[in-house]
Parts: structure tokens; sequence; C-alpha cells
């Protein structure tokens, strides 16, 4: 297997301020991660994939401006949600993919986010 | 078509039971396959990566996999109320492409 964390686990915000999430690759080396978003009761929504040293490619729908990923090293990946609003409140996921046979993503803990 | 396509569920089998999961795909050339498990409120966690035709098994756990028939299933042996949990198959194509998962319940 393959250790990815995140932190915070989880975080309380007010509106209009922002919030910046690590996922970090703990035992391996990861040149491409990836960004989720769960909403209650409904399906992983990729948002991003992250790629090091260059900028992340962006779902359809996401707004690149509000969700900043910076992955500046090959075990660090950052996702900054600028200026929060209530509806930003999501699970959010982190996955790195592991160099190797079979292209495999290990996912982070995730990071519960609310913003009032 | 969705490009992953699983049954809903939920699938309820009683404890000891084999729980079978399945799911199809639309993109021939897919080559890696995966399922994971997801419990609620936390993140997904890999079970199973298939990339032959055949069986691969692992424990409890029997991953399947046919190219031809575009079909991918998994097998748990023995289920136990803790393999209770949403079950989402996904492949690889540039991205993880997700199935909507199968909720699996084992009632003791």
């Amino acid at each position: 297997g393959a250790v990815v964390s995140q932190h915070p686990s989880w975080v309380i915000c007010k509106s209009g301020t922002s919030v910046k999430i690590e996922c970090r690759s703990l035992d391996f080396q990861a040149t491409t991660m990836f960004w989720y978003r769960q909403f209650p009761k409904q399906s992983l929504m990729l948002m991003a994939t992250s790629n090091e040293g260059s900028k992340a490619t962006y779902e359809q729908g996401v707004e690149k401006d509000k969700f900043l990923i910076n992955h500046a090293s090959l075990t660090l990946s950052t996702l900054t949600v600028t200026s929060a609003h209530p509806e930003d409140s999501s699970f959010y996921i982190c996955s790195a993919l592991k160099p190797g046979l079979g292209e495999t993503q290990y996912f982070g803990p995730g990071t519960r986010l609310l913003v009032l | 078509q969705k490009e992953v396509e699983q049954n809903s569920g939920p699938l309820s089998v009683p404890e000891g039971a084999i729980a079978s999961l399945n799911c199809t795909y639309s993109d021939r050339g897919s080559q890696s396959f995966f399922w994971y498990r997801q419990y609620s409120g936390k993140s997904p966690e890999l079970i199973m990566s298939i990339y032959s035709n055949g069986d691969k098994e692992d424990g409890r756990f029997t991953a399947q996999l046919n190219k031809a028939s575009q079909y991918v299933s998994l097998l748990i042996r023995d289920s136990q109320p803790s393999d209770s949990a949403t079950y989402l198959c996904a492949l690889y194509n540039r991205k993880l492409i997700w199935g909507l998962g199968t909720s699996l319940a084992v009632n003791p």
C-alpha cells in the first residue's frame, strides 16, 4: 500500500476567509495528485489534477481562481479555497498517484470544511 | 451511456454469505481497474486492482475482469458486518473514472 495524509482533517471558518488544505504522500513520490469534493450522499467529484512543477488541470465548472492548487514538490500538493462561502462546505479529498504498474491512486483521509 | 455503471443497490446479504458486486464499462481501451470501499463519512480505500483478464484473489476478496464483455466484478466471501459500505468501481484513463457505487449491507 501507500500512505497519503491530509491536514487539517476538519476546519470551520467564517465566510470570506481562505482555507488551505495540504495533501502529502508519505512513503512515495507523486508527480500527480488529484483533488476531489464530495457532498453528502453524492459521489466523488474530481475538481482538478495537480502535476508537480506545472499548472493544475481543472475539471469543467471548477473555478481555478477560487480553488488554487499548488504542487511544489513530489510529496506535497495544496488546495486553497479562497473567499470561502457556505456553499463551499464539503468533504475535500486528495489522492496521489503511485508510480509503477497500474496507475494506482491512494486517497488521503479527507478534510471536512464548514463555512459559516 | 455512462462510462462506468454499477447497480446502486442496496445489496443486502446475510453474514457469512458471498456478496457479488458488478460493474460494466464502455471504454474498450481501459487497462487498469480498481475496486474501492468507502465507509460513510470516510475517504475511499483501495481494495483491489486488476489489469488482466481472469481472477485475482486477495484474502476474502476476488476481483474478476472480462475485457471482451467489458465487466469487472468483486466477490466478497464470508461477508462480515464490517464489510457494510459503498463499493466503488473505477477505471483509469488519464484519470480515474468512477461508478456511482453499490451500497452493501451485511446483516448479522
